[in-house]
C-alpha cells in the first residue's frame, strides 16, 4: 500500500511568489492536516481538512490557505512569499477527523524561499 | 496558552544504554500523548502513543509514562542500538484537530 505522498520534495522559490503544495493520503483516509516544520523545531499545525471540509486553523496568516478534493488529496497554497516561510511541509493523513487515533506523516516538501 | 517543553535537547548514549527524554504540557485538556521518531530527509514517524486513562505502556525497549497530575510524559528507550539515532518529538493532542509539537531531542547513540 502506498503511504502518504507529497510533491514536489524540494521546491525553490522567490520572495513574493506562490507557491502551490500538494498531498495525496492513504488510501480509505479521509482526513488530511498540514504542518510547518522550521528547521530545529517540531512541527507547527497549519490546517486540518476533514471529508473535503476545513476543520481547523492554526495561527498563521492568511497568506496560508488549503483545500481538500473529492478524492480527498488535498493542496496547500502560500501567497506572497516570506523568506521566513521555509521549512519543511508536513501531510499527515488519518483515517478520522482528528489526530487521537494516528498520523501518518508523508516525508514532506522542503521550500526555500530565496 | 498551550505548550510542550522537551529535555534534553540532545543526548547521547553508548550502544546498550537507556535513554529518557522528558514532557511537560500546559493544556489540562490533553488526553492523547504521542511520540515520533523522525530520521533525516523523512517525515515524523509514530513509535508509541499514550491516552489519559493510563499511566504506562510498553512496546519492547520503548515506553511511555504520563503523570496527569504534574502535566509530564517520559519516552524510555532500553538496550540502545545505533539504529535509534534519530530526532524524538512528544505531542499532545486535546481530542481536537490538532497536535502540539515538543522542540525535539537529537538522540545519538554511539558504539
Amino acid at each position: 500500500d502506498a503511504g502518504v505522498t507529497q510533491s514536489p520534495t524540494h521546491l525553490i522559490k522567490t520572495r513574493g511568489q506562490h507557491v502551490t503544495l500538494r498531498c495525496s493520503p492513504i488510501s480509505g483516509h479521509k482526513s488530511v492536516s498540514w504542518y510547518q516544520q522550521v528547521l530545529g523545531q517540531g512541527p507547527q499545525f497549519i490546517f486540518q481538512y476533514y471529508e473535503k471540509e476545513e476543520r481547523g486553523r492554526g495561527n498563521f496568516p492568511d497568506r496560508f490557505s488549503a483545500r481538500q478534493f473529492p478524492n480527498y488529496s488535498s493542496e496547500l497554497n502560500v501567497n506572497a512569499l516570506l523568506l521566513g516561510d521555509s521549512a519543511l511541509y508536513l501531510c499527515a493523513s488519518s483515517l478520522t477527523g482528528g489526530p487521537n487515533y494516528g498520523y501518518t506523516f508523508g516525508s514532506g516538501t522542503r521550500l526555500t524561499v530565496v | 496558552g498551550e505548550n510542550v517543553e522537551q529535555h534534553p535537547s540532545t543526548l547521547s548514549v553508548q550502544e546498550g544504554d537507556s535513554a529518557v527524554i522528558k514532557c511537560t504540557y500546559s493544556d489540562s485538556a490533553s488526553n492523547y500523548f504521542p511520540w515520533y521518531k523522525q530520521e533525516l530527509g523523512k517525515g515524523p514517524q509514530l513509535i508509541i502513543d499514550i491516552r489519559s486513562n493510563v499511566g504506562e505502556k510498553k512496546d519492547q525497549r520503548i515506553a511511555v509514562t504520563l503523570n496527569k497530575t504534574a502535566k509530564h510524559f517520559s519516552l524510555h528507550i532500553t538496550e540502545t542500538q545505533p539504529e535509534d539515532s534519530a530526532v524524538y518529538f512528544c505531542a499532545n493532542g486535546g481530542g481536537g484537530n490538532k497536535l502540539t509539537f515538543g522542540t525535539g531531542t537529537q538522540l545519538k547513540v554511539e558504539l
